[in-house]
């Protein structure tokens, strides 16, 4: 059964990079879409952006000059860096699988990382 | 398009039957998959594809889609079933994953 653990720092400045990372346990990195999601307190789900196993990203477009998604198949892990983070960016963020066309959703999912953007 | 709107809340007798419904252009060819999220939890996946459920998902959740439609259906609600529900599709160009707003089922 595919488990997926992350980790990265949970409290930075403004002005700071995120950066979170993702690893996959008990299965293959081929032919899925290793996607980041976020969900700011007391508020939604967010997509955050994905990249697939050929390393083609997609992007959320209110993130998307900010954002890197990148996958690294030799470590079986996948990572997110967020730049210039202000205090709206302060949200649980959570990997998790995606499938193409999104004909599987989203399973499995990490266990969330909160992430506090404060000066 | 790349938006899903969703109810904000729903509240639902224990036992009787509550419908939750996601509306997008998009899911006119994209399937919806749905999620449970409870407090300080991460989202778990419900149903997805053409009305499947994920192992260790109780029957009394069902899909459905029509048009630009889509809905969760929980037939025999248990009071464990009180969370919040998000719908997730793809847009018309798929590239994006947008998610619906969520709806909060209150089970009274």
């Amino acid at each position: 059964q595919v488990q997926l653990q992350q980790w990265g720092a949970g409290l930075l400045k403004p002005s700071e990079t995120l950066s979170l990372t993702c690893a996959v346990y008990s299965g293959s990195l081929s032919g899925y879409y290793w996607s980041w999601i976020r969900q700011p307190p007391g508020r939604g789900l967010e997509w955050v952006g994905e990249v697939n196993y050929s390393g083609t990203t997609n992007y959320n477009p209110s993130l998307k000059t900010r954002v890197t998604i990148s996958l690294d198949m030799s470590k079986k892990q996948f990572s997110l860096q967020l730049a210039s983070v202000t205090a709206a960016d302060t949200a649980v963020y959570y990997c998790a699988r995606g499938t193409l066309r999104g004909v599987k959703g989203y399973d499995p999912w990490g266990q969330g990382t909160l992430v506090t953007v404060s000066s | 398009s790349s938006e899903l709107t969703q109810d904000p809340a729903v509240s639902v007798a224990l036992g009787q039957t509550v419908r939750i419904t996601c509306q997008g252009d998009s899911l006119r060819n994209y399937y919806v998959s749905w999620y449970q999220q409870k407090p300080g939890q991460a989202p778990v996946l419900v149903i997805y594809g053409k009305n499947i459920r994920p192992s260790g998902i109780p029957d009394r959740f069902s899909g459905s889609s029509s048009g630009n439609t889509a809905s969760l259906t929980i037939t025999g609600a248990q009071a464990e079933d009180e969370a919040d529900y998000y719908c997730n599709s793809r847009d018309s160009s798929d590239n994006l994953s947008p998610f619906g707003g969520g709806t909060k089922v209150t089970v009274l």
